[in-house]
């Protein structure tokens, strides 16, 4: 069965310094990975997405995400954060499309001015 | 429509009650899903509706949830004799390729 691990619950950086979120998955064959992010009272958003090819793979407000066959992750990375990425983010892995979407815990970041 | 739009946006509901979710999904999306969100957990998958097949209903906690959709489109989730466990966002998504398009949700409290 698929499985999402999201190591960290909270996570707090400074504006402008770098953030790596972390997500190892499980699952047997060659999965969907999907990056969400979910801000207080909202929905949630797609950042990014991985079906193959190219195992860097950039999304949407500056994040990119790589994928590691080797070590079952697909962590999300920004450069520089904002006082804005504040939120919740989820990291979501599936099978060939139509399947449902096994979702991790979420992380929670904030932003520290 | 532009998005997935869900009502009602909050639902306060007596123990006991039946209550039903909203759900429209954007237009010629194929794919709908149901989703729970608890306080403090992840997303807790519950129901999905392809096209004309069967729902996959293998995340329904209880007999007391359901769900239909009509006409390929609307859906609605379906809660009997509500229970303060069942308090929390619901959250509805559509897709026509990968990558949802989530609702806003529904906040259910069950007082």
């Amino acid at each position: 069965a698929q499985s999402v691990t999201q190591p960290d619950i909270h996570i707090t950086v400074s504006e402008g310094a770098s953030l790596e979120l972390r997500c190892n998955y499980s699952y047997g064959a060659t999965p969907y990975l999907f990056w969400y992010v979910q801000s207080p009272g909202q929905g949630l958003q797609l950042l990014l997405k991985y079906f193959s090819g190219d195992t860097l793979v950039q999304g949407i407000k500056g994040f990119e995400a790589e994928f590691k066959r080797s070590q079952s992750s697909f962590n999300l990375r920004k450069p520089s954060v904002h006082w804005s990425d504040a939120a919740e983010y989820f990291c979501a892995v599936g099978a060939e499309y139509g399947n449902k979407l096994v979702f991790g815990a979420g992380t929670i970041l904030r932003v520290k001015s | 429509g532009a998005g997935v739009s869900q009502s009602p946006s909050n639902k306060v509901t007596e123990k006991g009650k039946d209550v039903e979710l909203r759900c429209d999904p954007i237009s010629g999306h194929t794919a709908l899903y149901w989703y729970r969100q608890s306080l403090g957990q992840g997303l807790e998958f519950l129901i999905y509706f392809q096209g004309n097949s069967a729902p996959d209903k293998s995340g329904l906690p209880s007999d007391r949830f359901s769900a239909e959709r009509t006409g390929g489109s609307v859906s609605t989730l379906t809660i009997q004799r509500t229970q303060q466990e069942d308090s929390a966002v619901y959250l509805c998504a559509s897709s026509l390729t990968y990558g949802y398009t989530f609702g806003s949700g529904t906040r259910l409290t069950v007082v």
